[in-house]
């Protein structure tokens, strides 16, 4: 996606292991990050979002935490699952859109080995 | 069902025949997006329209594609004198207005294939 920097772009981890997938993007007035995503042949959906006035969020197994200054926002899946193998994409608003559009970046492809 | 649906679910057309692909967005929802994904790749945007108003075109798109929402409700796409290349997904997506940055609904796509 347009100035969206997504790593790292495949991660194999262990059941039970932690994940975390980053995202970087360059717009500073950007207020709002969320994280879709997408298990093979379907569509992508979200999974948690967040917005500029708050640093953490979490819910259940998955948080996304938030760091203004350096311009990045992060996935943390905890405790994962085979079923949590899929391919993760980050979104944040490109800049001069008002934050209307909607664009993904490259994804993240999480393989979670039983 | 309240979600994104999208018609056909499946595409086959022979190169250089014209296709058309309908979206209906979750129905009180503003903003609608056009996405084109190939295997192994992300949602590539097309084009959004804010009601029946199409605000942005991807440069990425030639002048073969084109999108309407013609009463700010459901959008079509249509695709002339298609290509190999066109081979994709067709995603179409919904989104709230009234705030800056929300959740786009996806619905179940497109499936072409250009033979």
């Amino acid at each position: 996606g347009e100035n969206v920097e997504q790593h790292p772009s495949t991660l194999s981890v262990q059941e039970g292991d932690s994940a975390v997938i980053k995202c970087t993007y360059s717009d500073s007035a950007s207020n709002y990050f969320p994280w879709y995503k997408q298990e093979l042949g379907k569509r992508p959906q979200l999974i948690i979002d967040i917005r500029s006035n708050v640093g953490e969020k979490k819910d259940q197994r998955i948080a996304v935490t938030l760091n203004k200054t350096a311009k990045h926002f992060s996935l943390h899946i905890t405790e994962t699952q085979p079923e949590d193998s899929a391919v993760y994409f980050c979104a944040p608003p490109p800049p001069n859109t008002g934050g209307f559009k909607t664009i993904f970046g490259a994804g993240t492809r999480l393989f979670v080995k039983a | 069902d309240t979600g994104v649906s999208q018609d056909p679910r499946h595409k086959i057309t022979k190169r250089g025949q014209n296709v058309t692909f309908r979206c209906d967005p979750i129905s009180e929802h503003n903003r609608l997006y056009w996405y084109r994904q190939t295997l192994g790749q992300g949602p590539e945007f097309l084009t959004y329209f804010q009601n029946e108003a199409q605000l942005e075109k991807s440069r990425l798109l030639s002048d073969r594609f084109s999108a309407e929402r013609p009463k700010g409700s459901f959008s079509t796409l249509e695709i002339q004198r298609t290509e190999q290349g066109d081979s994709a997904m067709y995603l179409c997506a919904s989104s709230p207005g009234g705030h800056l940055g929300t959740e786009a609904f996806f619905g179940q796509g497109t499936r072409l294939t250009v033979v």
